[in-house]
């Protein structure tokens, strides 16, 4: 099935504990992105990749890493989870056309992290 | 910075009834704005787009219309169904902002037979 796949679905971790969080689309996506959402503050965009090679901050970055390891995959690395980090996490991808901005985000189905 | 309001929910409608969910948006740029749609355990699907001032994004029922000289873009639709309980995003992009995304909180909706 085309689209973003995002795995594993559920993990619960403890404190200090670290974990890495897949990512890939077979769309053929220039931009991919990785969000968290927590209950009454929609989604909020913790690093983005512009194109393959390239990663940039968004707005909460603080005790995450990113990896663009090819034009497909974009892994999202918590070196030491903390309580704070429970959230779900969604990754997306959006192509480059003429007018870019106009084109809507891919979603995958996310990531549900707990820690205790 | 660009920043998107919707109103809270939980918003609770009985089946046929209409349903209206308040957006607005603060942008520097000329964003392109988007419904994105949550049903339970799943990702966010858009709904419906609009890039320009005054377009009418419009799907399943569903519309939206992009008003520059209110900054809003309300989502509207005459008779909702039990299958339209979700949670409904509004998104601003802003191509100046490197397409990234700004969401608001997000509107539970729950449809009652």
């Amino acid at each position: 099935n085309a689209g973003v796949t995002q795995t594993p679905k559920f993990q619960v971790l403890k404190t200090g504990q670290s974990m890495t969080l897949q990512c890939a689309q077979d769309m053929n996506h220039n931009s991919m992105y990785w969000y968290r959402q927590d209950p009454g503050m929609g989604l909020r965009l913790i690093y983005y990749s512009a194109s393959e090679g390239t990663t940039d901050k968004g707005e909460v970055p603080n005790g995450y890493n990113v990896s663009r390891l090819n034009k497909r995959e974009f892994s999202l690395r918590l070196e030491s989870a903390a309580p704070s980090q429970t959230s779900v996490y969604f990754c997306a991808s959006i192509g480059q056309g003429l007018v870019g901005s106009n084109q809507p985000q891919h979603f995958g189905d996310g990531t549900r992290l707990s820690i205790l | 910075g660009n920043s998107v309001t919707q109103m809270e929910g939980p918003v609770t409608l009985s089946e046929e009834a209409f349903l209206t969910i308040n957006c607005t948006y603060t942008a520097t740029g000329y964003p392109s704005l988007f419904w994105y749609v949550q049903y339970p355990g799943e990702g966010l699907q858009l709904l419906l787009k609009a890039t320009k001032a005054d377009d009418k994004g419009s799907n399943k029922g569903f519309e939206a219309t992009y008003r520059k000289e209110t900054t809003s873009f309300h989502l509207e639709k005459g008779s909702v169904q039990v299958s339209d309980s979700a949670v409904y995003f509004c998104a601003l992009s802003d191509r100046a902002a490197g397409n990234k995304l700004t969401f608001g909180g997000g509107t539970r909706v729950l449809v009652k037979p």
